[in-house]
């Protein structure tokens, strides 16, 4: 059955670097998003993507915040200088279409911890 | 941003139980609910779409209801096996993102 894989599964990195997070959605969908989970509080939306542009994107997906489809397969989001409350697991998800009755696969998550 | 509860926050029943936990929302505007199951280490598996009121939806021993009209969702599982345990996300689709609750934490013991 086809995934959703994000790598690494966990990223450490120190204040200040820029981390580049990486997707793989499922190959025939065409809505790609990132969520975020700071460690006890809710999963939140930060970005969707859709035609090599963004959709909408939430308060949180700032300046530091940029993604990309460089090829065919992969989804990236980059964070150009961590702060320690970027500290998170961030989710990847894809959907074929973006209606409200479809579903979004969801990867497994890349933990970012930032020291 | 349209706020999204779920109760309780975890649950611990005995293997054999029957359980059933809420999702609640603003009923404006509504177009569909979704139900994800997260264990820890994994992807979460997409349960259910909810899109009509009185939906009703089933898949082995889980099965979901939604009232639009109030603003709520419940999921019950059916004797609980210890592989249920994982927690139970509820979103409430928005333009396409999705607004999270919060989860509910489900334990099983044999």
């Amino acid at each position: 059955e086809p995934e959703v894989t994000q790598t690494p599964s966990h990223q450490v990195t120190q204040m200040g670097q820029e981390v580049i997070l990486r997707c793989v959605p499922i190959s025939n969908h065409l809505y790609f998003y990132w969520y975020r989970q700071i460690l006890g509080q809710k999963v939140e939306f930060l970005v969707s993507f859709y035609n090599n542009e963004i959709s909408e994107k939430s308060e949180i997906f700032d300046d530091q915040f940029s993604v990309e489809r460089p090829d065919g397969s992969n989804f990236t989001l980059k964070i150009r200088s961590t702060k320690l409350e970027d500290s998170a697991m961030y989710f990847c998800a894809s959907s074929v279409t973006s209606g409200g009755e479809d579903t979004q696969y969801f990867g497994p998550g890349t933990r970012l911890t930032v020291l | 941003i349209l706020n999204v509860e779920q109760s309780p926050q975890s649950l611990h029943v005995q293997e054999g139980d029957s359980t059933n936990f809420t999702c609640s929302f603003p009923s404006s505007n509504f177009y569909a609910l979704h139900w994800y199951r997260w264990e820890t280490a994994k992807s979460p598996e997409a349960l259910f779409v909810m899109t009509l009121n009185g939906d009703e939806k089933k898949k082995g021993r889980i099965s979901a209801t939604l009232n639009t009209k109030e603003g709520y969702s419940y999921l019950y599982i059916k004797g609980s096996q210890p592989e249920d345990s994982a927690t139970y996300l509820c979103a409430r689709n928005q333009g396409g993102k999705l607004i999270f609750g919060q989860g509910t934490e489900l334990s099983v013991k044999p």
